[in-house]
């Protein structure tokens, strides 16, 4: 069965520093994809980055970046020059590409604290 | 263009009493989900639907239906409302299932059974 594992319930980062999110995965399928999200204090989930499983360079958004391991299965998010504004939840999740519906699958989550 | 909304943003029940949460989308899209999201486990889903008149059970439907009448529009229905469903229900959608197309999630509607 898919299973997500994000093993840092807490982490702190000083500001402008870069910070490791960890993220392992757990499929039987050669196809699928790696989400991650951000939910701040108000409570909205926010789309952050996606790494699909076939993609052969590490997906980047700005300040975001995935650190995907295939063979270790794992997806780590990476934030470079960390902000205030990225304290925050931060959930992975993954899809796989022929389970019917689409469904994603989320880890327990890691909350980041950045510090001043 | 709103995106998701859901409506409402907080109740309160008392145990047996029924509610719908209602979930609307703007943006045309085929695929409509619902999870609730609890304290230290991450978001859960309780149904989905891919299209129009179509739904399916999640990973934890049990005290809950759902309809998709309308394309926009994705409900969530407590019969009878538990302690135990005291969460945080979140409402989602997305184009497609498939590759990269992510889900665009609504505010949050926090629900209290007492």
């Amino acid at each position: 069965a898919q299973k997500i594992t994000q093993t840092q319930p807490g982490m702190f980062v000083q500001e402008k520093e870069a910070v490791t999110l960890d993220c392992t995965y757990d499929t039987s399928d050669q196809s699928y994809g790696l989400f991650w999200y951000k939910q701040p204090s108000s409570g909205e989930m926010i789309f952050l980055i996606y790494q699909g499983s076939y993609d052969e360079q590490n997906a980047t958004e700005g300040r975001y970046s995935l650190n995907f391991q295939k063979a270790r299965k794992s997806a780590n998010l990476v934030i470079s020059a960390s902000q205030l504004g990225d304290s925050a939840m931060y959930f992975c999740a993954m899809r796989e590409v022929y389970n019917q519906g689409g469904k994603l699958i989320f880890g327990q989550g890691t909350e980041l604290s950045v510090k001043p | 263009n709103a995106g998701v909304t859901q409506t409402p943003k907080f109740r309160v029940l008392k145990t047996g009493q029924s509610m719908t949460l209602l979930c609307a989308q703007d943006m045309n899209h085929e695929y409509m989900y619902w999870y609730r999201q609890d304290p230290g486990m991450g978001l859960r889903l309780i149904h989905y639907s891919v299209g129009e008149g179509t739904t399916a059970k999640g990973e934890v439907p049990d005290g809950y239906n759902v309809s998709r009448l309308k394309k926009q529009n994705f409900l969530l229905g407590l019969e009878s409302a538990a302690p135990s469903q005291t969460s945080v229900y979140f409402c989602a959608s997305s184009w497609d299932g498939t590759g990269g197309y992510e889900q665009y999630f609504g505010p949050g509607t926090r629900l209290t059974v007492t």
